[in-house]
């Protein structure tokens, strides 16, 4: 079964520094959803992509944070610099054509900003 | 703009015992209805969903149904095992595809 892979699974960085993590959606999934889960509370949408465009980055803190798509398959979220309070786990997840089709998470990656 | 209330936690059950979360929303349209569960350092997988009114989800024994006229979509299962801690998250998705979350529901089943 085809799944969504991220790497890496555990980062640890400390305040100031630059830190990327990387997605690899399921093969067909136009549009991709890159999201912040902070510990006791449910995903929050950072950024999401159809092919490469950017569809809707509302919540992403610009200041900070990027995210590419260049080709319209693999993305990269990138902080620069880190804060304390970007201790979280990052999620990606990608969707079929259809809202009604629901979204496939990866595994996700921890990051620990010290 | 759309947003989802689910039962607070946690929740702790004795194996084969009566589980449901409860969960409502408030959408414009008719959105899509989803239950994510996410296992101790996982990240979140598709429970079940369901797409119209009186529409019936299950998977590994949980069910939820589609109500239109209480917003709702409820989770059950009937005998729950200790494989089924994990948190739970209702979710719906509109015609922008994204996805609304619950804050999450953890439980804990005792053997």
């Amino acid at each position: 079964e085809a799944e969504v892979a991220q790497s890496p699974r555990y980062k640890i960085t400390e305040k100031s520094q630059a830190v990327a993590f990387w997605c690899d959606p399921i093969s067909g999934h136009a549009t991709l959803y890159w999201y912040r889960q902070i510990l006791g509370q449910g995903p929050e949408l950072l950024v999401q992509f159809q092919d490469e465009s950017v569809v809707d980055d509302s919540q992403l803190p610009k200041d900070r944070f990027s995210a590419e798509r260049l080709k319209g398959v693999d993305s990269t979220l990138k902080i620069q610099p880190a804060e304390l309070g970007d201790s979280a786990m990052y999620l990606c997840a990608s969707s079929p054509p259809g809202q009604a089709l629901g979204q496939y998470f990866g595994p996700g990656t921890r990051l620990t900003v010290t | 703009g759309d947003s989802v209330t689910q039962m607070e936690g946690p929740v702790t059950l004795s194996e084969e015992a009566f589980l449901t979360i409860n969960c409502t929303y408030t959408a414009t349209g008719y959105p899509s209805l989803f239950w994510y569960v996410q296992y101790p350092g996982e990240g979140l997988q598709l429970l079940l969903k369901a797409t119209k009114a009186d529409d019936k989800g299950s998977n590994k024994g949980f069910e939820a149904t589609y109500r239109k006229e209480t917003t709702s979509f409820h989770l059950e299962k009937g005998s729950v095992q200790v494989s089924d801690s994990a948190v739970y998250f209702c979710a719906l998705s509109s015609n922008d595809y994204k996805l609304s979350f619950g804050a999450g529901t953890t439980v804990t089943v005792r053997a």
